[in-house]
């Protein structure tokens, strides 16, 4: 167990709508990231946040945003959802400070898009 | 540009067989660098975790080592279980900016590793 929580594990929606992903980090970490990983690819950062700050974007769609609160848990919203956004969204915690430290995974959210 | 090319893009072996997975950068300037096992559909775990100064790190079968100066990185794995089979993820970091940037790490594509009985 790697101590960060994501829910819901699994989540299937229509075309055209918008969903939440939430994700806790492990207690004492700062820093959360998202990642996105399609089918048999690699994963694909999209945003992270430090200390309810976003610190660093990567290839993340318009249509999706994120935040964190301070409570230091974050959530993940995708809107106007297409086929290909169908993936697993994977949440990391960091402590964010000094060199770049060890990531800790969460075991995903599975997103289906019909 | 920061790259992490891995090799071989997947692999099958014989359970109880040893292999070696490799990672090559060319991340400038080198903070550090990690190799994460995945089991699918599951999230990365991390395995292990090396800085410039270290040559070779050891987790249980897992064995992985550095060349920082050929920017090279293995993955050794020794009397393969089947509970090995997984996509095997390197990750180099970059110094500079923020700590803790993900704007500072690269990811590798990973290596599949199927391990038959």
């Amino acid at each position: 167990d790697s101590g960060v929580t994501q829910t819901p594990k699994h989540l299937i929606t229509a075309t055209g709508q918008r969903v939440t992903l939430r994700c806790s980090p492990r207690s004492g970490d700062l820093s959360v990231y998202w990642y996105q990983q399609s089918l048999d690819q690699g994963l694909q950062f999209l945003i992270q946040y430090y200390n309810g700050e976003e610190r660093a974007k990567g290839n993340i769609l318009e249509r999706f945003s994120a935040q964190q609160f301070p409570d230091l848990h974050s959530e993940l919203n995708l809107s106007s959802l297409e086929l290909g956004d169908s993936a697993l969204y994977f949440c990391a915690s960091g402590t964010g400070t000094g060199r770049p430290g060890e990531l800790f995974f969460g075991e995903g959210s599975r997103l289906t898009v019909l | 540009k920061n790259q992490v090319e891995q090799s071989p893009q997947s692999l099958i072996i014989l359970e109880g067989k040893n292999c070696t997975l490799q990672c090559n950068y060319t991340v400038s300037p080198f903070s550090n660098l990690r190799w994460y096992k995945q089991d699918t559909g599951r999230g990365p775990v991390s395995l292990t975790i090396m800085t410039f100064s270290e040559n070779t790190k050891s987790n249980g079968r897992y064995t992985a080592t550095l060349d920082a100066d050929t920017k090279q990185s293995s993955l050794h794995i020794t009397a393969s279980q089947l509970s090995d089979s997984a996509s095997y993820i390197c990750v180099v970091s970059a110094l500079g900016g923020y700590g803790g940037s993900q704007g500072n790490l690269i990811f590798g594509k990973g290596t599949k590793l199927s391990v038959k009985p």
